[in-house]
């Protein structure tokens, strides 16, 4: 039973670029959350998705990034014309259902690297 | 912010036990209490969670105080590979998403 996939796990990326982090939730699961991790830091929330809904996405810069979760296929995040800042490792969970009454599983994540 | 307040790190002995304190004393009554772990920069891992009574699985198990205030984490028989840092996660039901604090780094020694 395969866990949470991210691809890629690395990434490189020159400034002014787009870099596309994509996600594969457990099999059965409909609910994914993106998370962002600056080195030396706790998990930041960024958004979280049902299959073709974006239901909480408070913690996501309002230029410049996007997400979605088709109805099939894996969950995109998007960050356009990326910049250094943006550097970062790019966790995607995903659950059963919503949290508190289900735990949330983690990818491998996504190192993001801007130059 | 976390609503949580964990030491920065511990030393634990292998094959000891390993007990994880979290302090949440502004808890309310339908919020769990989450502990994760992550592995030198790996993806977070569930660990254990609870609400009002104590748990316990394969991995550990989850001690809540009467008041709810606070919560301790106990590796029965920590082993090297128990290095992580742990996180304890307060959230609720109108919660989405898990607010994450710094931690404790837990260096688990032969």
């Amino acid at each position: 039973n395969a866990g949470v996939m991210q691809n890629p796990r690395h990434l490189v990326r020159r400034r002014g670029q787009e870099a596309r982090l994509r996600c594969s939730p457990m099999k059965g699961h409909s609910h994914v959350y993106w998370y962002r991790q600056l080195p030396e830091e706790g998990l930041k929330f960024m958004v979280y998705l049902q299959k073709e809904n974006i239901i909480d996405e408070s913690g996501m810069p309002k230029e410049r990034f996007s997400a979605e979760f088709p109805k099939e296929g894996p969950s995109i995040l998007r960050i356009q014309q990326v910049v250094r800042g943006d550097s970062a490792a790019y966790f995607c969970a995903s659950s059963l259902g919503r949290l508190a009454d289900y735990e949330q599983y983690f990818g491998p994540g996504t190192r993001l690297t801007v130059t | 912010d976390a609503k949580t307040t964990q030491p920065p790190s511990m030393d634990c002995a292998e094959g000891r036990a390993a007990n994880l304190p979290c302090n949440h004393s502004t808890i309310s009554g339908n919020e769990y209490v989450y502990w994760y772990r992550q592995i030198h920069s790996q993806g977070p891992q569930y660990i254990i969670h609870g609400l009002k009574n104590n748990e316990t699985n394969e991995m550990a198990s989850l001690i809540i105080t009467e008041d709810r205030k606070s919560s301790t984490l106990i590796l029965p028989h920590a082993t090297l590979r128990d290095t992580a840092v742990y996180y304890c996660i307060v959230t609720g039901d109108s919660n989405y998403q898990l607010i994450w604090g710094a931690g404790t780094k837990l260096i688990i020694k032969p």
